[in-house]
């Protein structure tokens, strides 16, 4: 079973300040996407990372993928209110079928 | 409305009833997924359809739980004699043939009193 683990859990912090959340397995994924979820709503589909070692932007957030393709992150720039959400990777593992969602990671920005 | 589209929103049944969730894929979406977010864990899958058949159904559960996607009209996830632990938020998604990237629908949430 492919396990997909993120740190942290919860995260609370100002508006303007930085901070990163991982996605770490020890399996190889394919590609790999974060979403954002808020309440009462269904996972928005944030980005696609497919190469090892890839990096992509979307304005203040940067994800990259790591080398392996065991690993992502996402860090957020000078964080906003409007970034508080409940953040999950989702790994594929090559079929193109179902994904192996992460543990989540929810944020709090506060003012 | 481009998007992934499911109904009821919100769904309450008595125990032993049957629950019936509606999901209409994103146009030009062939593939179909449904996952399952019970209360404080994350999403898990259920099963994954293409038109008239299904591809994997490996997250299902043996009993009481069925999916389809006809040809014609929304694929169909339905849960017959429901009890109290079935009550969660339950998620489709949808993607091209060939795209690993899913598109999800704002969710039923079934309640089971």
């Amino acid at each position: 079973t492919q396990l997909l683990e993120q740190s942290p859990q919860f995260l609370s912090i100002q508006e303007g300040e930085n901070l990163t959340v991982y996605c770490n397995s020890s399996s190889v994924f394919s590609s790999l996407q974060w979403y954002r979820q808020e309440p009462g709503e269904g996972p928005v589909l944030l980005v696609t990372v497919v190469t090892g070692g890839e990096v992509k932007k979307l304005k203040r957030l940067t994800f990259q993928f790591g080398d392996a393709r065991k690993d992502s992150s996402l860090h957020i720039t000078a964080a906003q209110p409007g970034d508080t959400g409940l953040y999950l990777c989702a790994g594929d593992p090559g079929t193109a079928s179902k994904l192996t969602f992460g543990t989540g990671t929810r944020l709090q920005v506060t003012l | 409305n481009a998007g992934v589209m499911q109904n009821p929103r919100h769904l309450v049944r008595r125990r032993g009833q049957e629950a019936r969730l509606r999901c209409s894929p994103m146009k030009g979406h062939s593939h179909v997924y449904w996952y399952r977010q019970l209360p404080e864990e994350g999403l898990k899958f259920m099963v994954y359809l293409q038109k008239e058949n299904i591809i994997d159904e490996s997250g299902m559960p043996k009993e009481r739980f069925s999916a389809e996607f006809p040809k014609e009209g929304p694929s169909i996830l339905r849960i017959q004699q429901v009890v109290r632990g079935d009550s969660a938020a339950y998620f489709c998604a949808s993607s091209r043939e060939t795209s690993y990237e899913q598109y999800f629908g704002p969710g039923t949430r079934l309640t089971v009193t």
